[in-house]
């Protein structure tokens, strides 16, 4: 089982659409949690952080409900530019110099 | 804003021969990461550092070694690469997680795409 689960999609979505990802993770210790973005060819950049209460940062929102181990991350009027892999991040071991888990990705494709 | 760079975008060598990647950050952290990442298997953890001269192994650590004699640069070494080390290696640094409720997310550099021939 992986340690961080995404499904890796793609997800094809219209311009405008509101597209939801969902992560669940196994380690009940791990400490926060983040979602970056990747595009093709192109190195991770953080996203966003996740936090117990729930953030939003404009378009993107992201929740993280620790009794059932998931995160999630809710665009709204989806744009071009938003195709991309979504990757799940976690830090599963905390006492272990920051090391984080990633998951495998979510592709998403928005379309004209 | 943090600024990670590795010396090289991309990289062909030839099997045997022995491969220095290098990566510096400017942001005076003390946590650095070499990943690689391939088709289907993801941001896999090669080797990681908490200081100076400090090293951990990560999850896939065998054919690789690593430096880290300045806190600001973090080398990866394959002593004697193969083909099965093609692969985009990613080179992170963050800073120090000091408890509940902080979140250090990391930074990467650009990546380095290496063939190995």
């Amino acid at each position: 089982r992986k340690e961080v689960e995404q499904d890796p999609g793609p997800f094809n979505v219209p311009e405008g659409a509101t597209v939801a990802f969902n992560c669940t993770y196994s380690n009940s210790a791990s400490q926060s949690f983040f979602w970056y973005r990747q595009d093709c060819r192109k190195e991770p950049k953080l996203l966003m952080s996740v936090y117990s209460s729930g953030n939003e940062d404009g378009r993107f929102t992201a929740q993280l409900n620790r009794a059932s181990q998931y995160i999630s991350l809710l665009i709204r009027d989806s744009k071009l530019s938003d195709s991309a892999t979504y990757l799940c991040v976690v830090n599963d071991r905390p006492h272990a110099g920051n090391m984080l888990t990633f998951g495998g990705g979510t592709r998403l494709m928005v379309k004209p | 804003d943090v600024k990670v760079t590795q010396s090289s975008r991309y990289l062909v060598k030839r099997t045997g021969e022995k491969v220095f990647l290098e990566c510096v950050q400017d942001m005076d952290h003390e946590n650095m990461f070499w990943y690689r990442q391939d088709p289907g298997l993801g941001l896999r953890l090669i080797y990681f550092s908490y200081d100076v001269k400090m090293k951990e192994k990560g999850d896939i650590p065998e054919g690789y070694s690593v430096s880290r004699e300045k806190k600001e640069r973090f080398s990866l070494i394959l002593e004697s690469a193969s083909t099965n080390q093609t692969s985009m290696y990613l080179c992170a640094s963050s800073l120090i997680w000091v408890g509940w409720g902080d979140n250090q997310p990391q930074h990467f550099g650009d990546g380095t795409r290496l063939s190995i021939l």
